[in-house]
């Protein structure tokens, strides 16, 4: 298995600042992903990001709004720019290891 | 990609064995299916997955029926512990390929009633 830490484990914003989330996990892994989880509803695909290559992110997600950096094989970082409220969710990340997707526990985002 | 549906919610008496249910009619033939669980303030947790065959593992039991239109996650003896979101995925492309996707839907809301 994989084990994955993310930062901050929550934390509160005040609209139009920018949060930057670490993910690192325990072991080298090729593919890590970026979800969000909006209040009450299931997890929705930010963007797939690979070490070496630009991160590839889902429709309706955008790179100025969520820049992510890979600069190695246990480390991911996700940005969310210029918050406003709608931007309150959970942010989780998630790497591929041996054919198994492992999820941290998220970041807890409320946007005031 | 290959959708599912799961009954939004279910019930299961502790000790009792839960059967969710998942209809995947429109799966492809190397396509796998994966479940996860999220319980309430933590991320997802991989329960198990399978193509065609039945498996087992220490958490779980999977039945593919022999079409692989559908699929019941089996938890033999369900425990307050287990009450949870339970989600039934069809993975997209292969482990680690460029179009690999792990796509969420509204999953099943097991309660675990003492």
């Amino acid at each position: 298995s994989a084990v994955i830490s993310q930062k901050p484990s929550r934390d509160i914003c005040q609209r139009g600042t920018s949060l930057t989330i670490q993910c690192q996990v325990d072991s080298q892994v090729t593919m890590m992903f970026w979800y969000r989880q909006q209040p009450g509803q299931s997890l929705t695909l930010i963007a797939t990001a690979n070490q070496g290559s630009e991160a590839t992110y889902e429709s309706g997600f955008v790179i100025d709004k969520f820049p992510i950096s890979r600069p190695n094989l246990t480390f991911s970082t996700l940005t969310v720019s210029n918050m406003s409220p709608e931007d309150s969710s959970i942010y989780l990340c998630s790497v591929l290891a041996k054919n198994i997707q492992y999820f941290g526990a998220g970041t807890r985002l409320s946007v005031l | 990609d290959a959708k599912t549906t799961q009954p939004t919610s279910m019930d299961c008496a502790e000790g009792r064995a839960a059967n969710l249910p998942c209809n995947h009619s429109t799966i492809s033939g190397n396509e796998y299916v994966y479940w996860y669980r999220q319980i309430h303030s933590q991320g997802p947790q991989y329960i198990i997955h399978g193509l065609k065959n039945n498996e087992t593992n220490e958490m779980a039991s999977l039945i593919i029926t022999e079409d692989r239109k559908s699929s019941t996650l089996i938890l033999p003896h369900a425990t307050l512990r287990d009450t949870a979101v339970y989600y039934c995925i069809v993975r997209v492309g292969e482990s680690g390929g460029s179009n690999y996707k792990l796509t969420f839907g509204k999953g099943t809301l097991l309660t675990v009633n003492p």
